[in-house]
């Protein structure tokens, strides 16, 4: 099932404008998980921020989780063109089977940015 | 350099035919899944594998088939009773807790980059 889902479906900017995409879940989490994907290939992940945590940075990414509203955004600062792709994000959790239990990660439906040079 | 490597890039199915995915890492981790993904749409969990000789159901395991007799390959059988195979699909591994196989989520899964099934 879909855990995420994210806002906007799709997102068209100038280069050197902000970016921001915003992710919603619906469970308890471990920890939610941002990642990217450029066309035609696999997923690279991007930033990692824990339930007990409320912002996280990296570089450019600006990551933040508001686990009472059960939301999560991603602020890419000063886009490029190269940061064409799409951004999913992706919700950890814990859960019971046979044999003891497992973690899966559960994805949104992405959000597709594009950056005009 | 470590990695996982999906092949082949492009696959058509003829009907009724099985065809297999293949998904190779050598990250030396335990942990290994199945995702498909539909245009302009997420990722749906197929199978996954916590350890060698043990799978389990995802969210979308029918028409499906997974083995794990190895812990570098985990490959996956679209069979004939997959009425809707035409998608993107993605292999991803991660190490898991020593012993356990359990996912240590604190840190990413790595992804192939995928092979892209089509019916002819």
């Amino acid at each position: 099932s879909q855990q995420g889902e994210e806002d906007p479906q799709a997102l068209s900017i100038q280069e050197g404008e902000n970016a921001t995409m915003n992710c919603s879940y619906k469970t308890s989490i471990n920890n939610l998980q941002w990642y990217r994907q450029n066309s035609g290939r696999g997923l690279v992940h991007l930033i990692l921020i824990r339930s007990n945590e409320r912002e996280k940075h990296s570089g450019r990414l600006r990551v933040t989780l508001d686990t009472s509203k059960k939301s999560s955004s991603l602020l890419i600062t000063a886009s490029r063109a190269a940061d064409t792709a799409s951004y999913f994000c992706a919700t950890a959790r814990l859960i019971s089977i046979s044999s003891g239990s497992a973690r899966q990660l559960t994805f949104g439906s992405g959000t597709q940015l594009t950056v005009l040079p | 350099d470590g990695g996982i490597t999906q092949s082949p890039k492009y696959l058509f199915r003829k009907e009724g035919q099985n065809v297999t995915l293949s998904c190779e890492q050598n990250l030396n981790h335990d942990a290994m899944y199945w995702y498909r993904q539909d245009p302009g749409q997420g990722l749906r969990l197929i199978y996954y594998s916590q350890i060698v000789n043990d799978f389990q159901k995802g969210d979308i395991a029918e028409g499906y088939s997974v083995s794990r007799e190895k812990k570098e390959s985990f490959p996956l059988t679209v069979t004939s009773a997959q009425k809707n195979p035409t998608a993107f699909y993605l292999c991803a591994s991660s190490p898991s807790r020593p012993g356990t196989g359990v996912w240590k989520s604190n840190q990413p899964q790595h992804f192939g980059d995928g092979t892209r099934l089509s019916i002819l």
